[in-house]
């Protein structure tokens, strides 16, 4: 199975600051033939189930503000909020679909410093 | 715009059978272009995929190694919606349980289901 890391597991950013959340798999996620790294993140607030951000690990999913973004190939991956909001104070998770068993981070909450 | 509804108990006692489903709309249980998954989420064990039915020309089910032995997926192509048992529940799976799909060529999870909270107490 792909573990996936996330670092770190809890973040406190000033609002207008920018928030970077780190996710490290065990095993590279970038398929060769496509030269795409299978990779998505998520975000979750409470009672809510994940809502997806990003895939491809840095295409942005439709209606996501464009102050998150995706970067990252391979082994190592990252979200930044450029300006965080008081409606991203959530946690966030990484996952790998590169191959089954589908993996998650175990996630990282994110609060007002 | 495809929506998954989820139901069934919320309270399951231990040795017992968990059994939820989810219903689709906007989509077909049965699509060539579509996988129909359960997660699940606890504070101990994260976000868990537990598997996935899908249809390529008959069905297929693909369970996590952790539950393998217990769990069981039934797609019901006449209400387009597919089903959860997980048999001889402990204290352990208690657990919040999603439902979501993953499209073809993709890998990501999308929609999900509103999630359903499973104590398994006696």
């Amino acid at each position: 199975d792909i573990v996936m890391t996330q670092s770190p597991d809890s973040l406190a950013v000033s609002l207008g600051e920018r928030a970077t959340i780190n996710c490290k798999s065990s095993q590279s996620v970038l398929y060769s033939s496509n030269h795409k790294n299978y990779l998505a993140w998520y975000q979750q607030k409470p009672g809510q189930p994940p809502k997806l951000l990003i895939y491809w690990a840095s295409t942005r999913e439709s209606g996501v503000p464009d102050r998150f973004s995706g970067s990252g190939s391979g082994t190592d991956f990252t979200l930044t909020i450029s300006s965080l909001q008081a409606e991203d104070v959530t946690v966030y998770y990484c996952q790998q679909y590169y191959s089954t068993p589908y993996t998650f981070g175990q996630g990282t909450k994110l609060e007002i410093k | 715009q495809v929506q998954l509804q989820q139901s069934g108990p919320g309270l399951v006692k231990p040795s017992q059978t968990l059994s939820l489903t989810c219903a689709i709309s906007g989509d077909s249980v049965s699509s060539n272009s579509a996988t129909w998954n359960w997660i699940r989420q606890s504070p101990s064990r994260g976000l868990e995929w537990l598997g996935r039915t899908y249809y390529r020309s008959k069905w297929y089910n693909d369970y996590a190694v952790s539950v393998r032995s217990r769990i069981t997926f039934n797609p019901d192509t006449s209400k387009n919606q597919f089903s959860l048992q997980l048999n001889s529940v402990t204290l352990e799976d208690t657990a919040v349980y999603y439902c979501t799909r993953v499209s073809e060529g993709r890998g990501w999870f999308d929609p999900w289901g509103q999630g359903t909270l499973v104590t398994v107490s006696s």
